[in-house]
């Protein structure tokens, strides 16, 4: 079965520090695709990486990287520099279907909450 | 370039009543899907539509239904509410389902309440 798996329900960063967010998903489609949302407490998933299971290099937007491990199901998003407006809940999300099928349909984890202290 | 817009923002209902929710894409994406988010989980699918037809459905009761409109809005109706439909109702949009295009953006939501 399709599984996301977020194992830290919190973590604490001090500002301006690096912090890793942990994901593992299952899968049995050679093609899927990784994605991280942001969700603050306004509610609204906010986009913030994706990573093709194709792809060679680790994707990267910004203060935000995607630390991208086929071979360990893993694919875990790091924040350089930690500001305090990172402050969220975070989404490790699997697109579900296979590549060139109907739907892009997405499965989530159970995310993190981050608190950034001053 | 207006991002994906739900309304209402907030909505109560009592058990028994229904309800109907509205999305408009992102300008360019042809394809939404809704999600319903209780309290402390992550999303689950509910349903995704695409050239106004439903695409693919989750693990949600035939009381949830769904229409997409041929300028790609949609509307997300649940009948007979009952008090475990209280949730964050996201609804996202997204340009096909391969590549980085099928990247999914998330409106605001509805936050229902049902009494």
């Amino acid at each position: 079965a399709q599984k996301i798996t977020q194992t830290q329900p919190g973590m604490f960063v001090q500002e301006k520090e690096a912090v890793t967010l942990d994901c593992t998903y299952d899968t049995s489609d050679p093609s899927y695709g990784l994605f991280w949302y942001k969700q603050p407490s306004s509610g609204e998933m906010i986009f913030l990486i994706y990573q093709g299971s194709y792809d060679q290099q680790n994707a990267t937007e910004g203060r935000y990287s995607l630390n991208f491990q086929k071979a360990r199901k893993s694919a875990n998003l790091v924040i350089s520099a930690s500001q305090l407006g990172d402050s969220a809940m975070y989404f490790c999300a699997m697109r579900a279907s296979p590549y060139g099928g109907a739907t892009n349909k997405l499965i989530f984890g159970t995310g993190t909450l981050l608190a950034v202290q001053p | 370039d207006a991002g994906v817009t739900q309304s209402p923002t907030h909505l109560i209902k009592t058990r028994g009543q229904q309800v109907t929710l509205r999305c408009s894409p992102k300008s360019g994406h042809d394809t939404v899907s809704w999600y319903q988010q209780a309290l402390g989980q992550g999303p689950q699918f509910i349903f995704q539509y695409y050239e106004e037809e439903e695409r693919q459905r989750g693990n949600f009761p035939d009381r949830f239904s769904g229409h997409q409109f041929p300028n790609y809005s949609s509307e997300l109706n649940v009948n007979a509410l009952l008090l475990g439909d209280s949730a964050l109702y996201l609804c996202a949009s997204s340009l096909g389902w391969s590549g980085p295009q099928e990247t999914q953006y998330f409106g605001p939501g509805t936050r229902l309440l049902v009494l």
